[in-house]
C-alpha cells in the first residue's frame, strides 16, 4: 500500500486559498489519490479524487505532479467552516470494496 | 434520504460487557465498513463487507465480530468489551461500480469502556 505524508498542521487566513500538500512517493500507476476531511469529530467527508490529471469540483481543486509522487489540495477561498482535519489517501482496492488507509492528516485552521 | 445512520450515539460499558453497534444505509450501496478512531489518530478499518453475504477482516479485527444482516444493515459486536476498545466507531458505505467510489460515513458512536 502506498503511504502518504502530510504536515500535521497548517493555518490559513479566511478568504485566502488554502494549499494542503501530500507526498505519496510510492504510489503505483493504477492508484488514485483521494482527499477526505473530518470536521470536529464528525464522520469524514469526501472532497475530491484524481489519478494523474488535475481535477476541480465545487469544493476544491486537486493538483497532481507529473511524476505522481505528490499532490496539493486547494481550497480557493477558505472559510471558517473549512477548519477540519484533511486526509490524503491512496486508494487500495480490495475485492470490490475500497480499503481506505487514513494517516493522521493535516489539521487546517482557518483564522478570521 | 438519511444516508448512513448509526445507533447508539453514545454508550458506556463495563469491562466484560457485550454490545452491538448498529449501522444502516439507504443508498443501496453494496459495500459497508466499520472503522474506529482513537483520540488524535486517523481511522482504522476493523471489518468490511464487500457485498451482502460477505465479510472480511480489516486492519484491527481482534475483539470484534460483524454481521451483514441484509444489503442495508451491517452490525458490529463486542463480545467482551475491554478498555482498549474505548473509541469512536464509524460506519461507512460505498458503491464500487460508480465514480467517484467515495465512502459515505455515519455520525459515529462514542464508546467508553470502564
Amino acid at each position: 500500500d502506498a503511504k502518504t505524508t502530510q504536515p500535521p498542521s497548517m493555518d490559513c487566513a479566511e478568504g485566502r486559498a488554502a494549499n494542503l500538500p501530500c507526498n505519496h512517493s510510492t504510489i503505483s500507476g493504477n492508484e488514485y489519490v483521494y482527499w477526505y476531511r473530518q470536521i470536529h469529530s464528525q464522520g469524514p467527508q469526501y472532497i475530491i479524487h484524481g489519478l494523474k490529471n488535475n481535477e476541480t469540483n465545487e469544493m476544491a481543486s486537486l493538483i497532481i505532479t507529473e511524476d505522481r509522487k505528490s499532490s496539493t489540495l486547494i481550497l480557493p477561498h477558505a472559510t471558517l467552516r473549512d477548519t477540519a482535519v484533511y486526509y490524503c489517501i491512496v486508494r487500495v482496492a480490495l475485492q470490490g470494496a475500497q480499503k481506505l488507509v487514513f494517516g493522521q492528516g493535516t489539521r487546517l485552521t482557518i483564522n478570521p | 434520504n438519511a444516508g448512513v445512520t448509526q445507533t447508539p450515539k453514545f454508550q458506556v460499558l463495563k469491562t466484560g460487557q457485550s454490545m452491538t453497534l448498529q449501522c444502516a444505509q439507504d443508498m443501496n450501496h453494496n459495500s459497508m465498513y466499520w472503522y474506529r478512531q482513537d483520540p488524535g489518530m486517523g481511522l482504522r478499518l476493523i471489518y468490511y463487507s464487500a457485498s451482502e453475504g460477505t465479510t472480511d477482516k480489516g486492519e484491527v479485527p481482534n475483539g470484534y465480530n460483524v454481521s451483514r444482516l441484509n444489503k442495508r444493515e451491517f452490525s458490529l459486536r463486542l463480545e467482551s468489551a475491554a478498555p482498549s476498545q474505548t473509541s469512536v466507531y464509524f460506519c461507512a458505505s460505498s458503491e464500487i461500480w460508480t465514480s467517484p467510489n467515495e465512502q459515505f460515513f455515519g455520525p459515529g458512536t462514542r464508546l467508553t469502556v470502564l
